[in-house]
């Protein structure tokens, strides 16, 4: 059966730090994985990774995508409180997305 | 903001009845997924819609259907409301089958 799982499910740091959320995936016909970041109510797209070993960056976000060993990191630099919220990770295959259940991220100030 | 929008907001329903939830897409992109969201869980895949054929379905019974139109918006009906039915259904819509996907505000769904 498809899978994506997310760890940590939660994650406490302070503001300043350094995070890592990773995803690891059992998914058939695999065509790309995305992380979407949900405050309040609609995810957010962050990242859509199809290649291993180049990373995507965005201001403090960066990811990567290893499709040898089947999963994916998040990394955001320097957090601020903003950043708190659910990251999540999905695979999209030919029909379906498959989304992990996500990691809680609270900084705190 | 994405563009794509839902209604209702909210709706509360009783067990056995039956709802429909609409989703209107950015202009333009021709697939468009709902998904039911619980309280701490990711997203479910329902099912998706491209180019107003159903492309693939997860593990949801028939009682859960849906539509597109070609004018970018899509439906989704949901008879027979269970109790665990109660999520925030969530539709998100992209350009095609292969890139990413943008979603709406969700509508928060209330069986009792």
């Amino acid at each position: 059966e498809d899978k994506v799982v997310q760890s940590p499910l939660s994650l406490v740091v302070h503001e300043g730090d350094t995070v890592t959320l990773n995803c690891s995936y059992e998914v058939t016909n695999f065509r790309s994985l995305l992380w979407y970041k949900q405050e309040k109510k609609a995810p957010t797209f962050l990242f859509m990774l199809t290649s291993s070993g180049i990373e995507k960056k965005s201001g403090r976000l960066s990811s990567i995508l290893d499709k040898k060993e089947l999963f994916s990191i998040l990394n955001i630099t320097a957090t601020q409180t903003g950043d708190s919220a659910v990251y999540l990770c999905a695979v999209a295959r030919g029909d379906k997305i498959i989304f992990g259940k996500g990691t809680r991220l609270h900084i705190l100030p | 903001e994405t563009g794509v929008t839902q209604s209702p907001t909210h709706l509360i329903k009783t067990r056995g009845q039956q709802v429909t939830l609409r989703c209107s897409s950015q202009s333009g992109h021709n697939t468009v997924s709902w998904y039911q969201q619980a309280l701490g869980q990711g997203p479910q895949f329902i099912f998706q819609y491209y180019r107003e054929e159903e492309n693939g379905r997860g593990n949801f019974p028939p009682r859960f259907s849906g539509l597109q139109f070609p004018n970018y918006s899509s439906e989704l009906n949901v008879n027979a409301l269970e109790l665990d039915d109660s999520a925030l259904y969530l539709c998100a819509s992209s350009e095609d089958l292969f890139s990413e996907q943008y979603f709406g505000p969700g509508t928060r769904l209330t069986v009792t």
